[in-house]
């Protein structure tokens, strides 16, 4: 029973392809993040969506597009990959935004743009 | 601004001996929690331990233990009694009531030795 999944866990791609993360949580959360883990295993907050409104949106390049169908799934679309992007990718829920509320952690996408 | 701070990069520590990672953290808010969460080499991220700005007792969780330090603004988590599988990355973060933003440190890297 996984609180919260990531597919795929491991992307390989060529520069200038387009590629989507799929993200689905089972805790019934109303927030889900996205955050992008660099190779200094730095966490940085891209997105986050509260009940499929977008609440949270960082300095983050155009070519990532996030989509929350519903309140248990958030996606990240990147079109044009650039070596950049290579990092890990890591999907996050939440309930509400109280003090006490504690985020839980999806296992991650490794991307890796060649 | 809030700020987490981990001014250590890296942690060597004996198996079964205890040891301290050190997190300070900066915010004008009254009602924030601090979370510590373990990264292994296998990527997850693991919540491991929850403390309240209002909570007047140290959380504690297993071998683990949050030493909550107010008037300095510290959560230091302690590790008691070491394992080889406490090697992993560490990361401290605090959520602020009414925000939905979780601010990470920039972690460390905990070694157990054999």
């Amino acid at each position: 029973d996984t609180a919260v999944s990531q597919t795929p866990k491991y992307l390989v791609t060529q520069m200038g392809n387009d590629k989507s993360i799929k993200c689905e949580q089972n805790l019934g959360h109303d927030t889900m993040y996205w955050y992008k883990q660099d190779s200094k295993k730095f966490l940085k907050i891209m997105f986050s969506y509260n009940n499929k409104e977008l609440i949270i949106n960082e300095t983050v390049p155009n070519r990532f597009s996030p989509k929350s169908p519903d309140k248990a799934h958030l996606n990240l679309h990147i079109n044009s990959l650039e070596l950049g992007d290579s990092a890990v990718y890591f999907c996050a829920s939440s309930q509400m935004a109280i003090s006490t509320d504690t985020q839980y952690f999806g296992p991650g996408t490794r991307l890796t743009v060649l | 601004a809030q700020k987490i701070t981990q001014t250590q990069p890296g942690m060597f520590v004996q198996e079964k001996e205890a040891v301290t990672l050190d997190c300070t953290y900066d915010t004008s808010d009254q009602s924030y929690g601090l979370f510590w969460y373990k990264q292994p080499s296998s990527g997850e991220m693991i919540f491991l331990i929850y403390q309240g700005s209002y909570d007047e007792q140290n959380a504690t969780e297993g071998r683990y233990s949050l030493n909550f330090q107010k008037a300095r603004k510290s959560a230091n988590l302690v590790i008691s009694a070491s394992q080889l599988g406490d090697s992993a990355m560490y990361f401290c973060a605090m959520k602020a009531s009414g925000t939905y933003k979780y601010i990470f440190g920039t972690g460390t890297r905990l070694k157990v030795l054999a």
